[in-house]
């Protein structure tokens, strides 16, 4: 059974970065079967998809975040990260990562999420 | 990026109730719908994929239709686990996204 984790700061401060990892068990970001993705949900609000990046080291990010958006893979690590530069209050949200298979975009498995709130 | 949109966005239904609740899409998106359920506090749980294929594990009271710009979802009889946020997503073209979701709460 495949876990994803989540893990990171929960307060960043304005204009600085949010970094998060997810680390993953019960499969390998390693296999070429699968994306590996980053969502996110202000609270209260709806969902939007970050981006993902594949083993090979390829990525694709949501045009209105791409500027600000870096997902990278440490295989070594059976992890995934993000980065989030230039955070606002707008970017205050629960960031979750999940699973896709390849040729597909149905999201089948998440992490629990975690709360990132973006304050001085 | 293709809009989708939901209705309602809120339902108060009895157990054991018919429950159906609606998607449409900005554009054509063939079947590439899929439907999560989201419980308070927690991540959203793919429920049908493909428009109207059954995630496994899924209980068969779920079921899934339509193509094109309108989909439907429906709870055949309403179970009180089933009381949750239920949001669909077009995975048609990047980026994906997501309906604003409908909120099944108890009558």
């Amino acid at each position: 059974q495949v876990q994803l984790q989540e893990s990171g700061p929960g307060l960043v401060k304005p204009s600085e970065t949010l970094s998060l990892t997810c680390t993953v068990s019960g499969g390998s970001v390693s296999s070429g079967s699968y994306y590996w993705n980053w969502i996110r949900q202000p609270p209260g609000k709806g969902l939007e998809w970050i981006g993902y990046m594949y083993y090979s080291g390829s990525t694709n990010y949501n045009p209105s975040l791409k500027s600000r958006v870096t997902i990278s893979v440490d295989t070594s690590k059976n992890q995934f990260s993000l980065r989030l530069s230039s955070v606002t209050a707008a970017d205050t949200a629960v960031y979750y990562c999940a699973r896709t298979q390849s040729g597909t975009t149905y999201f089948d498995y998440w992490g629990q999420g975690t709360l990132v709130t973006v304050s001085s | 990026d293709i809009q989708m949109t939901q209705s309602p966005s809120s339902v108060s239904a009895s157990v054991g109730d018919r429950v159906t609740i609606t998607c449409r899409a900005s554009q054509g998106i063939s079947s590439w719908l899929a439907w999560y359920q989201q419980k308070p506090g927690k991540a959203p749980k793919l429920l049908i994929y493909a428009a109207s294929s059954l995630q496994s594990g899924v209980p068969s009271r779920f079921s899934g239709s339509g193509s094109g710009t309108d989909f439907t979802l429906t709870i055949s009889s309403l179970q009180p686990e089933d009381f949750a946020t239920y949001y669909c997503q077009q995975a048609n073209s990047f980026p994906p996204t997501f309906g604003p979701g409908t909120k099944v709460d108890i009558k």
